[in-house]
């Protein structure tokens, strides 16, 4: 069975870059019909999409952080990989990587637990 | 973007109630809507794809219709398990875009 887990620093000063990995477990990251994506929740608010990858030529970004944010994949360590430059407080939520499939009508049908940064 | 309007975005409900959520889109998605669960703490979990396909391991209480703008999940007898947020979400479109949450409480 397909795990993920996010893995980083829980604490990003303004201006620097947030980094944070999945990893990947039970399965192959570049095996099947599946984009992978970043998905974040302020603290007692909704989900925000951030972008997604499929391949390292497939990528896409929300327009509203598209210009911060980098994607990538390591498929020797079956691990996706977030960077998000200039934060500020409001990049401060708990993130989500998560497994989107064509197989699930395009719905993300795995979740990892989440990781909680916060930007101070 | 498009939007995806939840109501209400609260619902207070008792154990056994039928309960519906209703998930309006600014733009017709065809069938391209998801519905989910969340519990205080935990990740989200898939409960409908592609408005009215049930997950595997999904309790058949839950049930999605819908299609073009309009969505609706139905909980057919609310378990105490249930008490949760859901939300929907669009693939229809980029970016990806969620609902902005129906908060289900006990009454």
């Amino acid at each position: 069975q397909v795990q993920l887990q996010e893995s980083g620093p829980g604490l990003v000063k303004p201006s620097q870059t947030l980094s944070l990995t999945c990893t990947v477990s039970g399965g192959s990251i570049s095996s099947g019909n599946y984009y992978w994506s970043w998905i974040r929740q302020p603290a007692g608010k909704g989900l925000e999409w951030i972008g997604r990858i499929y391949t390292s030529e497939s990528t896409h970004y929300n327009p509203s952080l598209k210009s911060r944010v980098s994607i990538s994949v390591d498929t020797s360590k079956n691990q996706l990989s977030l960077k998000l430059s200039s934060v500020t407080a409001a990049d401060t939520a708990v993130y989500y990587c998560a497994r989107w499939a064509a197989a699930a009508g395009d719905a993300f049908d795995i979740w990892g637990l989440g990781t909680m940064v916060t930007v101070s | 973007d498009t939007q995806m309007t939840q109501s209400p975005s609260s619902l207070s409900a008792s154990v056994g109630d039928r309960v519906t959520i209703t998930c309006r889109a600014s733009q017709s998605m065809s069938s391209y809507v998801h519905w989910y669960q969340q519990k205080a703490g935990k990740a989200p979990k898939l409960l409908i794809y592609a408005a009215s396909s049930l997950q595997s391991g999904v309790p058949s209480r839950f049930s999605g219709r819908g299609s073009g703008t309009d969505f609706t999940l139905t909980i057919s007898s609310l378990q105490p398990e249930d008490f949760a947020t859901y939300y929907c979400q669009q693939s229809y479109s980029i970016p990806l875009t969620f609902g902005g949450g129906t908060k289900v409480e006990i009454k």
